[in-house]
C-alpha cells in the first residue's frame, strides 16, 4: 500500500494567515493526489484533484502543487469558515488511501 | 448532480453482518463515469476506503478488509450496497459512500452525509 503521510498534523492559525499543509507519499503517484476539507459533522467535501485542479465552487485563495511523492495544500489568507481538517488522497493505485489529516484550528 | 444518501441500522452486534444501502439520485448507476465506493471514519479518527463497484458489477476491495467485505449493485432500485461480516467494536465508525470519478487521475466526489454504525452488544 502507499502510505500518504502529512505534516503538521495540527496547526494553529490566524484570520488572514497564509497557511501550508504537506503530503508525502511512500513512493511516486506522479500528480495523483486529492485533497479534502471535512468540518465537524460532515462529510469530506473535494477542494483540489490531480494535484493543483480546483474543484468546482472551491474558493481560490486554495491552491495545491507539487508532484512525485511530495505535495502542499495552501490556504493563501485563511478565512474563518476554513478551520476544519484537511486531508490527502492518492490515487495511483489501490488501495486508495488517505493522510491521516491535519487539523486547522484557530490560534 | 448526482446525490448520496446511506440508509442502515445504527447499531450491529459483534461477530453479525454490517449492511448499509446507498441510493443514488440525481444521475444513473449505470454511468460509465463512475465508481460507486465505501470509505468510513472511526470517532475521531481518518478515512479508510473500503471498496468500491462499477455498474457491470466489476468490484475491487482494500486488501486490509477483502475477507469480510461485498459491495453489491441494484441497478433497478439505482442503489448500491455494502455488507461487512464478522463485525467487532474496532468496525465503529462512520460509514460514508462517495461517487469516485475514474477518468483521468481519479478522485472521490461527490460524498454522501455518512451513517454513523456502533458494534456493540
Amino acid at each position: 500500500d502507499i502510505q500518504m503521510t502529512q505534516s503538521p498534523s495540527s496547526l494553529s492559525a490566524s484570520v488572514g494567515d497564509r497557511v501550508t499543509i504537506t503530503c508525502r507519499a511512500s513512493q511516486t503517484i506522479t500528480k495523483y493526489l486529492n485533497w479534502y476539507q471535512q468540518k465537524v459533522g460532515e462529510a469530506p467535501k473535494l477542494l483540489i484533484y490531480a494535484a493543483f485542479s480546483l474543484q468546482n465552487g472551491v474558493p481560490s485563495r486554495f491552491s495545491g502543487g507539487g508532484s512525485g511523492r511530495d505535495f502542499t495544500l495552501t490556504i493563501s489568507s485563511l478565512q474563518p469558515e476554513d478551520f476544519a481538517t484537511y486531508y490527502c488522497q492518492q490515487s495511483y493505485t489501490t488501495p486508495r488511501t488517505f493522510g491521516q489529516g491535519t487539523k486547522v484550528e484557530f490560534k | 448532480q448526482v446525490q448520496l444518501q446511506e440508509s442502515g441500522p445504527g447499531l450491529v452486534k459483534p461477530s453479525q453482518t454490517l449492511s448499509l444501502t446507498c441510493n443514488v439520485s440525481g444521475g444513473s448507476i449505470t454511468s460509465d463515469n463512475y465508481y460507486w465506493s465505501w470509505i468510513r471514519q472511526p470517532p475521531g479518527r481518518g478515512l479508510e476506503w473500503l471498496g468500491y463497484i462499477y455498474h457491470s458489477g466489476s468490484t475491487t476491495y482494500n486488501p486490509s478488509l477483502k475477507s469480510r467485505v461485498t459491495i453489491s449493485i441494484d441497478k433497478s432500485k439505482n442503489h448500491f450496497s455494502l455488507h461487512l461480516s464478522s463485525v467487532t467494536a474496532a468496525d465503529t465508525a462512520v460509514y460514508y459512500c462517495a461517487t469516485y470519478n475514474w477518468k483521468d487521475e481519479g478522485w472521490f466526489h461527490p460524498w454522501g452525509q455518512g451513517s454513523l454504525v456502533t458494534v456493540s452488544s
